[in-house]
């Protein structure tokens, strides 16, 4: 069972265009984590969300944690090609054995 | 300080064969993961060990895994008598304590059985 639903699964969008991507769940979590995959490679921590209704911005990109502590947002403002990978939300338990569990992930391709 | 570095980054092998994955940590972190990762899913916990001591595994790691870590430094993975289900991208983190520090992925090996 897939806790965390990500979505859309794929994005396919030009140069310069904003977009968002979901990361939802029914359950509460006490923070949340997005990474970015490139092909061939492990993916990158970019933030950890932990309180209610925050927003953390990183350069062109937006992550928010809903209110409930329940969903999360990114939106990346005027994409580069450099964006292009696999968005990943995650959550640990807050257990003291720190795994990981992942959502499905939104692969996003930015073309020139 | 180089990161986490995996070993071979692709192997191919023939249905039945086993097969062993290396994996360096960052020197001064003693968590260790490993987890799997097929097309089109993010990845999926298999195990953590805590310095040399293996603390949790997923049953997704049948009897024909095994994972070690002698040393509490790097670790191996091996898988017996590979199945077509095998293939994937097996990825290895590394932390430092307490749990929740960011683990540091490495780039992963890549395994088709053919």
């Amino acid at each position: 069972t897939q806790l965390l639903e990500q979505s859309p699964q794929f994005l396919s969008i030009q140069e310069g265009e904003n977009l968002t991507v979901y990361c939802n769940s029914s359950s509460v979590f006490s923070s949340l984590q997005w990474y970015r995959q490139e092909p061939g490679e492990g993916p990158v921590l970019l933030v950890t969300v932990v309180t209610g209704g925050e927003v953390k911005k990183l350069k062109r990109l937006t992550f928010q944690f809903g209110d409930a502590r329940k969903d999360s947002s990114l939106h990346i403002t005027a994409a580069q090609p450099g964006d292009t990978g696999l968005y990943l939300c995650a959550y640990d338990r807050g257990s003291t054995l720190g795994r990981l569990y992942f959502g499905r992930g939104t692969q996003l391709t930015v073309w020139p | 300080d180089t990161g986490v570095s995996q070993d071979p980054r692709h192997k191919i092998t023939k249905r039945g064969q086993n097969v062993t994955f290396r994996c360096d940590p960052i020197s001064e972190h003693n968590r260790l993961y490993w987890y799997r990762q097929t097309l089109g899913q993010g990845p999926e916990f298999l195990t953590y060990f805590q310095n040399e001591a293996q603390l949790e595994k997923s049953r997704l790691l049948s009897d024909r895994f095994s994972a070690e870590r002698p040393k509490g430094s790097f670790s191996t993975l091996e898988i017996q008598r590979t199945e077509q289900g095998d293939s994937a991208m097996y990825l290895c983190a590394s932390s430092l304590e307490p749990a929740n520090n960011e683990q540091f992925f490495g780039p992963g090996t890549r395994l088709t059985v053919l």
